[in-house]
């Protein structure tokens, strides 16, 4: 049972170089996240995607861009990474719907990204 | 708009000490509450939720109530264990369709 798989787990870059971090996820789900991890700061919302074919921006989307490429697949692409991007990356899908209340997050085990 | 307030940590408890992170909320409508916890290295899990005011949500010894009168939701364990030593986060979201909203998280550690 994979659940939500994020690649890479690490990455080393160089400001300025570009990166896409991958996000599949097998459990049929409608809606699929990324999000960031910073000492202090929690998690924070970078890009959504409510349904195959639609993205909205989150809290701190800056610097980022992302495709929902099918059902299973959300990416997040750094065009030009700065050292501020440095954290801990996770993607996460749930269940959604007309009707369907707030549901659980199932979060993939994260990308550790360091921008020298 | 909906936020989400927790205690700030870290913790540090003894082995079978009582733990309490409390949690306050603010939100429109009558949101869902959850309580998720991240091992060390490990992304995100469910360790319990609440879907309505007065309901209380456990799993693995842990308790939470949904007050909805103090708009409080926070996290208890009668007896605290090693294995328990993570950073636990309080969420809150409104329908299916709309992203969670997390508290900066609490991280606990307990020594034996």
């Amino acid at each position: 049972n994979a659940g939500v798989t994020q690649t890479p787990k690490f990455q080393v870059l160089k400001t300025g170089q570009s990166m896409t971090l991958q996000c599949a996820q097998d459990m049929n789900h409608n809606s699929m996240y990324w999000y960031r991890q910073d000492p202090g700061m929690g998690l924070r919302l970078i890009y959504y995607s409510a349904s195959e074919g639609t993205t909205d921006k989150g809290e701190v989307p800056n610097g980022y861009n992302v495709s929902r490429l099918n059902k299973r697949e959300f990416s997040l692409r750094l065009e030009s990474a700065a050292p501020s991007q440095t954290s801990v990356y996770f993607c996460a899908s749930t269940a959604s719907g007309k009707g369907v209340r707030a549901g659980e997050l199932f979060f993939g085990e994260g990308s550790r990204l360091t921008v020298l | 708009g909906n936020s989400v307030t927790q205690m700030e940590g870290p913790v540090t408890l003894s082995e079978e000490a009582f733990l309490t992170i409390n949690c306050t909320y603010t939100a429109t409508g009558y949101p869902s509450l959850f309580w998720y916890v991240q091992y060390p290295g490990e992304g995100l899990q469910l360790l319990l939720k609440a879907t309505k005011a007065d309901d209380k949500g456990s799993n693995k010894g842990f308790e939470a109530t949904y007050r909805k009168e103090t708009t409080s939701f926070h996290l208890e364990k009668g007896s605290v264990q090693v294995s328990d030593s993570a950073v636990y986060f309080c969420a809150l979201g409104n329908s299916g369709n709309t992203p969670l909203v997390f508290g900066k998280g609490t991280r606990l550690s307990v020594i034996a």
